[in-house]
């Protein structure tokens, strides 16, 4: 009840494409749905978050899509560049007295000039 | 601002030893969490302390340990090292609560030969 699935694994889109990575919860105690960046030899570094308050979050080409009553959430990012290539992981946290992010199996994207 | 760092980046080990690593997280943060990641497990958590108290434990056996000091420095311990401990260990800092962004550092590598 605490994974947190992604999919697909792997992505090869074109620049200029939309890429969409998907991950889906079964725990409905989770509050907090942030999505990370990592480049090889970096640590991830948080790209955008949301809560299930709201049904969509958009910051520039990167946009959440949340849907609570398919314990689902997705990234797409629009007008995919060769510099978004990197893996990416979702996560989900269920807030409290706590940091502890339960983290998807990650996607490594790949986006070809 | 100064971001989280983590020392050393890299430690080469033998089966059996121990190590400590070391993260300074940001100043003024006072939650420190550690990783775990590998290409099979992907990313997993390990613990979190915050104001000097351990107050979350990822499922990892207690050869794994660590601390924070009035500083908000932490360090984690790895005692009678396997094969299996090679990975990448990446401390995580944020503000206080899971409602705050968790900035990770680069990570120390490890390989337990």
């Amino acid at each position: 009840q605490q994974q947190v699935k992604q999919s697909p694994q792997s992505l090869i889109v074109q620049k200029g494409g939309i890429s969409i990575i998907n991950c889906a919860y079964e725990n409905t105690a989770f509050d907090y749905f942030p999505w990370y960046q990592q480049f090889p030899g970096k640590g991830p570094a948080l790209l955008i978050a949301i809560r299930p308050d709201v049904s969509e979050k958009k910051e520039g080409r990167f946009t959440i899509s949340f849907n609570k009553s398919a314990k689902q959430f997705s990234l797409h990012i629009m007008d995919s560049q060769p510099g978004d290539s990197a893996t990416y992981f979702c996560a989900a946290s269920n807030g409290g007295a706590t940091n502890k992010l339960i983290f998807g199996t990650g996607t490594l994207l790949a986006v070809q000039p | 601002k100064a971001g989280v760092t983590q020392t050393p980046r890299y430690l080469i080990k033998t089966r059996g030893q121990q190590v400590t690593l070391s993260c300074s997280p940001i100043s003024g943060h006072r939650s420190v969490s550690w990783y775990q990641q590998t290409p099979g497990q992907g990313l997993q958590f390990l613990f979190e302390y915050f104001s000097e108290t351990q107050r979350n434990k990822g499922n990892f056996p207690g050869r794994f340990s660590g601390r924070q000091f009035s500083n908000s420095r932490s360090e984690m311990n790895v005692s009678t090292l396997e094969l299996g401990d090679s990975a990448l260990y990446l401390c995580a800092s944020s503000l206080t609560t899971s409602t705050d962004t968790q900035y990770f550092g680069p990570g120390t590598r490890l390989t337990v030969l």
